[in-house]
């Protein structure tokens, strides 16, 4: 399966800080997205990039793709302490009928 | 408000029981998905449906069952064959299968 993997595991920055995390993967997707999850709680939806696009930003997010190297980065601009969460990418696989595949997350905590 | 919701939000399940864990979307989606996530770990996939009376196995469906008879029910069965129950188990629904998913909050089960 072409399951992304995030890094770092976990990251603790200061608030105003920016954060910065990466997800890698393994085959061809159609696209990548991240997703935030809050403790106990759903996933959310944040972003999604496909694989004809290099970057994409929405509000304080910028996601960058690079399929050559298979990765991808997101970054929060200005951190506020509301960001700590863990977040996960997802890829879609590129060929027949897929679903998403999720790595195992970034754990984010901002500090007031 | 559109949306899924998951009931109960806590489950308990005693040994050689087993238990129905409810997911209900009004996003008019024809893909429904199960995810179980364990501690500190990413998103498995157990089950998805496609469509109506249609579903397939994911990753880890073994010691589960599931059902779609209507578009927007996908209710999971949580059988006594399955010896490590303990989780958060999220469900989620999207136009299709790579695109964007929207996640239920999620129901804890934990066995007696």
């Amino acid at each position: 399966s072409q399951q992304g993997e995030e890094d770092p595991q976990a990251l603790s920055i200061q608030e105003g800080e920016n954060a910065t995390m990466n997800c890698s993967y393994k085959t061809s997707i159609n696209n990548l997205q991240w997703y935030r999850q809050n403790s106990g709680r759903g996933l959310v939806h944040l972003i999604l990039i496909r694989s004809n696009e290099r970057e994409k930003h929405s509000g304080r997010l910028r996601v960058t793709l690079d399929t050559s190297k298979k990765s991808s980065s997101l970054l929060i601009t200005a951190s506020r302490a509301a960001d700590t969460a863990s977040y996960f990418c997802a890829t879609g696989g590129a060929s027949g009928y897929s679903t998403l595949t999720f790595g195992k997350g970034t754990m984010l905590l901002v500090s007031p | 408000d559109g949306g899924i919701t998951q009931s109960p939000k806590y489950l308990f399940r005693k040994e050689g029981q087993n238990v129905t864990l409810s997911c209900e979307q009004n996003l008019n989606h024809d893909a429904m998905y199960w995810y179980r996530q364990d501690p500190g770990q990413g998103l498995r996939l157990i089950y998805y449906s496609q469509i109506v009376n249609d579903f397939q196995k994911g990753d880890i469906a073994e010691g589960y069952s599931v059902s779609r008879e209507k578009k927007e029910s996908f209710p999971l069965t949580v059988t006594s064959a399955q010896k490590n129950p303990t989780a958060f188990y999220l469900c989620a629904s999207s136009i299709s299968g790579v695109e964007t998913q929207y996640f239920g909050p999620g129901t804890r089960l934990l066995v007696l």
